[in-house]
């Protein structure tokens, strides 16, 4: 079966723009997380959404928020963008159970550079 | 707030040695996954262990869970340089959904020819 996309795969914005990614989760699956990887800090978990709700936030400020929509899709948005910003941002999917077992498939990820 | 520590941070062998990748916490999890990432993709699932002194095997890679499910390990014997990436640890938490994972920061493996 299809994984899990992000698009766009690569971004160049200024600061202070706004910028939004996508990301399509495997078919059946309800659970989207997103996750931000920098060389300093590493991966960090922004935000889980399932079921069009959000579940679970993390600790980043107001201008990162997202969306889910009713076929599973996610989008999150990044708002008056900073320097600090620019990642590697990860969109990973699952079927959303609580249980150890439920195994989160990760896309590629969208390169954002922030200038 | 549950951190997750990962040592070491980089590694570079020969082909054919062994290592150990370790993975630490004075919080508990419920489970503790392991992942692979290349340049340029997603991280890619390993194993999951979910039972306190668990060991799983991977061909030549061995996963052990500690029994207080507060640390883990990643045994690579005889490495080859397909096996070069990041290595990463991630648990989560309990009473908590899996999609909320806290990675440690890597590891940076290099297996030389």
């Amino acid at each position: 079966k299809a994984g899990v996309t992000q698009t766009p795969r690569y971004l160049i914005k200024t600061r202070g723009q706004q910028v939004t990614l996508s990301c399509s989760p495997i078919s059946g699956h309800r659970s989207v997380s997103w996750y931000q990887q920098t060389p300093g800090q590493g991966l960090q978990f922004l935000f889980e959404y399932f079921s069009e709700t959000q579940r679970n936030k993390g600790n980043f400020p107001g201008r990162f928020s997202g969306r889910q929509f009713s076929n599973s899709r996610s989008e999150m948005n990044v708002s008056t963008l900073e320097l600090g910003d620019s990642a590697l941002y990860l969109c990973a999917s699952s079927k959303g159970g609580t249980h150890g077992t439920d195994t989160q498939y990760f896309g590629p990820g969208t390169r954002l550079t922030v200038l | 707030t549950q951190l997750l520590e990962q040592s070491p941070q980089f590694l570079s062998i020969q082909e054919g040695e062994n290592l150990t990748v370790y993975c630490n916490s004075s919080s508990v999890f419920s489970s503790l996954q392991w992942y692979r990432q290349e340049p340029g993709e997603g991280p890619v699932l390993l194993v999951t262990v979910v039972t306190g002194g668990e060991v799983k095997k991977l061909k030549r890679l061995t996963f052990q869970f500690g029994d207080a499910r507060k640390d883990s390990s990643l045994h690579i014997t005889a490495a080859q340089p397909g096996d070069t990436g990041l290595y990463l640890c991630a648990g989560a938490a309990y009473g908590g959904s899996q999609g909320n994972l806290i990675f440690g920061k890597g590891t940076k493996l290099s297996v030389k020819p």
